[in-house]
């Protein structure tokens, strides 16, 4: 079964708007999380992470929330641009050696002018 | 910026015959990845190398394939007798350190005919 997955496959914002992309994840175990972004064509290119000792980590524009007590992980991306367009992931460590990184279904989000 | 290279970018191949991706992580990072990735869908972990073995692999990870890191650049998998249904997008990951993010590559496009 899933270990990490999203709850929307797809969500559409108007530019400048604030995005919020949620993710839920099954293993209490998992110690690191790490959002990534893929683009058409491309490899997925990493945005943020973040460790299960903190519940929030901000970067350029970006935010990761992490909810351990629910199992939840969010990413916030404000004032969402064209660019920002794109297949979002989570991806959680974990597994015996705790070297497998392993991703969830993905969200499409589509931002229109 | 150093970066992960996967060759070939589009590899076409007949069903039953052996192919290898081929892969140059980054050159100080310690643990190496493979993941597969069909079209519209998730990201798979196949198999993560660390110390030169196997540290974790996925139940796709079965006899037919196999990983080699042969010179101390390269990172290869090998699949000795592919299926239709292995037509995917594989990528190459590395990380630094059990802590760190993962750098994808590009991605090879396999397409088994």
């Amino acid at each position: 079964g899933e270990n990490v997955g999203l709850h929307l496959p797809t969500l559409s914002v108007q530019e400048g708007d604030n995005s919020i992309i949620n993710c839920a994840y099954s293993n209490s175990a998992s110690d690191y999380f790490i959002w990534y972004k893929q683009e058409s064509g491309k490899g997925p290119q990493f945005i943020i992470d973040i460790r299960s000792n903190m519940d929030k980590r901000q970067g350029q524009r970006v935010t990761v929330l992490l909810n351990k007590t629910v199992k939840h992980l969010s990413l916030q991306i404000a004032a969402t641009q064209p660019g920002d367009s794109a297949v979002y992931f989570c991806a959680e460590m974990h597994g015996q050696a705790g070297t497998a990184l392993i991703f969830g279904k993905g969200t499409t989000l589509s931002v229109s002018s | 910026e150093p970066e992960v290279t996967q060759t070939p970018s589009h590899q076409v191949t007949q069903m039953g015959q052996e192919v290898i991706l081929r892969c140059v992580p980054i050159s100080n990072h310690l643990y190496f990845y493979w993941y597969r990735q069909i079209l519209g869908q998730k990201v798979e972990f196949l198999v993560s190398f660390y110390n030169n073995e196997i540290s974790e692999k996925s139940e796709i990870f079965d006899d037919q394939f196999s990983v080699e890191r042969p010179d101390g650049s390269n990172f290869t998998l090998k699949i000795r007798s592919t299926k239709l249904e292995d037509s995917a997008m594989y990528f190459c990951a590395s990380r630094q350190g059990a802590g760190a993010e993962a750098f994808f590559g590009q991605g090879t496009r396999l397409t088994v005919v």
